[in-house]
């Protein structure tokens, strides 16, 4: 079954460090990419999204990710980060069948947080 | 703007009563909407897919009478737990996707809903 995998439960970082969260997905066929930050008491939000062209995708609040298709990888990334971005984070993927889509699978999520 | 609420926020209930769990899109008509539940430190997993005006399409090991759906409208969709027991207790999650686009790319997400069933 297609999986996506996110390597880090919970990480701990200091202001100004940068970041890089993991995800993997388990599907070799064609995939739209998520990351969705939940914040402390708030719903998920959309952080950025991958669906074709260049492969590195900038988000909101300078956060990125890259799509490394041999890798099946689609990791965040942020070079410094803040006290704000304390939060949990969610990878999700879109599968791809002969054109339509189908559903969201979800990580496990990684939870972050920042000591100021 | 595509903000989607849900209500309650929290619910706490006896086993084998039923609870009813809105989900509404507030500034938006959203023609599909999602249900998700999450159990702690687990991945949000999709329950089903509501269309508006039909049926909705459950994943495989989502009870259909266990869990009904209802998309009445093109900003409503409620999910009803039935008879519930305390192993349905977890975060029940709704998002909605905007018209006009690919689904899954607009998708909004609830703040959820805490089940709890004692």
């Amino acid at each position: 079954a297609q999986s996506v995998s996110q390597h880090n439960h919970h990480v701990i970082l200091s202001e100004a460090a940068s970041l890089e969260l993991g995800c993997n997905y388990s599907y070799g066929g064609t995939v739209n990419l998520f990351w969705y930050v939940q914040y402390p008491g708030q719903h998920l939000q959309l952080l950025l999204k991958y669906f074709s062209g260049d492969p590195l995708v900038k988000g909101i609040k300078g956060f990125e990710a890259e799509f490394i298709k041999s890798k099946f990888s689609f990791n965040l990334r942020k070079p410094s980060v803040q006290w704000s971005d304390t939060a949990e984070y969610f990878c999700a993927v879109n599968l791809l069948y002969g054109g339509s889509q189908g559903n969201l699978i979800f990580g496990k999520g990684t939870k972050l947080s920042v000591k100021p | 703007g595509a903000v989607v609420s849900q209500h309650p926020s929290w619910v706490i209930c006896k086993s084998g009563t039923s609870v009813k769990i809105e989900c509404r899109s507030l500034d938006f008509q959203a023609t599909t909407m999602f249900w998700y539940r999450q159990f702690p430190k687990q991945s949000l997993m999709l329950m089903a897919t509501s269309n508006e005006g039909s049926k909705a399409t459950y994943e495989q090991g989502v009870e259909k009478d266990k869990f009904l759906i209802n998309h009445a409208s093109l900003t409503l969709s409620t999910l009803t737990v039935t008879s519930a027991h305390p192993e349905d207790s977890s975060f029940y999650i709704c998002s909605a996707g905007l018209p006009g686009g690919a689904v899954q790319e607009t998708q909004y997400f609830g703040p959820g809903t805490r089940l709890l069933v004692l």
